[in-house]
């Protein structure tokens, strides 16, 4: 069975520190995995996949096979980035979201 | 640039009605997702189509259906409306392959809820 989860329903850090999302997935095959955001009052936004191995506002993320782990980090952390972040991989077109986690970020 | 709307936005409907929920992809995209999203939950996939044909279908009730017409809209029709299918319907739309390596761009969602 397809499952994703994202352990932390909410992560509340200070703004400067060190975050990390985490995602596990389980998933037959070898899934494309993605990182989608909804902002408050805004709709679901890819942030970044991994096939583009890419930074999207300082955010990276690594998937590590092994561990079937595609954690997300920022090593500052801004208020902006305050939002829920959901992890998804994807098999033939549909995603499978996780449970999302909320990242607050105080000043 | 143009997003995917979704309309209505917002939408009261009575145990047992009917629901129509309409869909309009970005210009040039010819993929469109629905997703459900009950209160409290992740979203949930429901079904998706490509030119037009059906391409997947996930936990989507025999009530309701979905179809995408020619000028690549979509709309999911709703039928027997129960108090649980109130919930978020996010319609997502995508180009390319028709694959799940295509990002998919989301729309604000309509907001169902059955009295």
């Amino acid at each position: 069975a397809q499952r994703v989860t994202q352990p932390e329903k909410l992560l509340s850090v200070f703004k400067g520190a060190p975050v990390e999302l985490k995602c596990n997935y389980s998933y037959s095959g070898s899934p494309e995995l993605f990182w989608y955001v909804q902002y408050s009052r805004q709709r679901l936004q890819l942030l970044l996949r991994h096939i583009s191995r890419e930074s999207i506002k300082g955010f990276t993320a690594d998937l590590n096979k092994g561990e079937t782990s595609f954690h997300l980090k920022k090593p500052f952390a801004q208020e902006e980035d305050s939002a829920m972040y959901y992890c998804a991989p994807a098999g033939f077109q549909k995603l499978v979201f996780g449970t999302g986690t909320r990242l607050l970020v105080s000043p | 640039a143009a997003g995917v709307i979704q309309s209505p936005r917002h939408l009261i409907k009575e145990k047992r009605e009917t629901a129509t929920l309409k869909c309009y992809p970005i210009p040039r995209h010819d993929t469109v997702y629905w997703y459900q999203q009950g209160p409290g939950q992740d979203p949930q996939f429901l079904i998706s189509f490509y030119e037009k044909m059906q391409s997947d279908k996930g936990s989507i009730p025999d009530r309701f259906s979905a179809q995408q017409f020619s000028d690549y809209h979509s709309e999911l029709n709703m039928s027997s409306l129960e108090l649980g299918d109130s919930a978020l319907y996010f319609c997502a739309s995508s180009s390319g392959t028709g694959t799940s390596t295509d990002t998919q761009y989301f729309g604000p969602g309509t907001r169902l809820t059955v009295l």
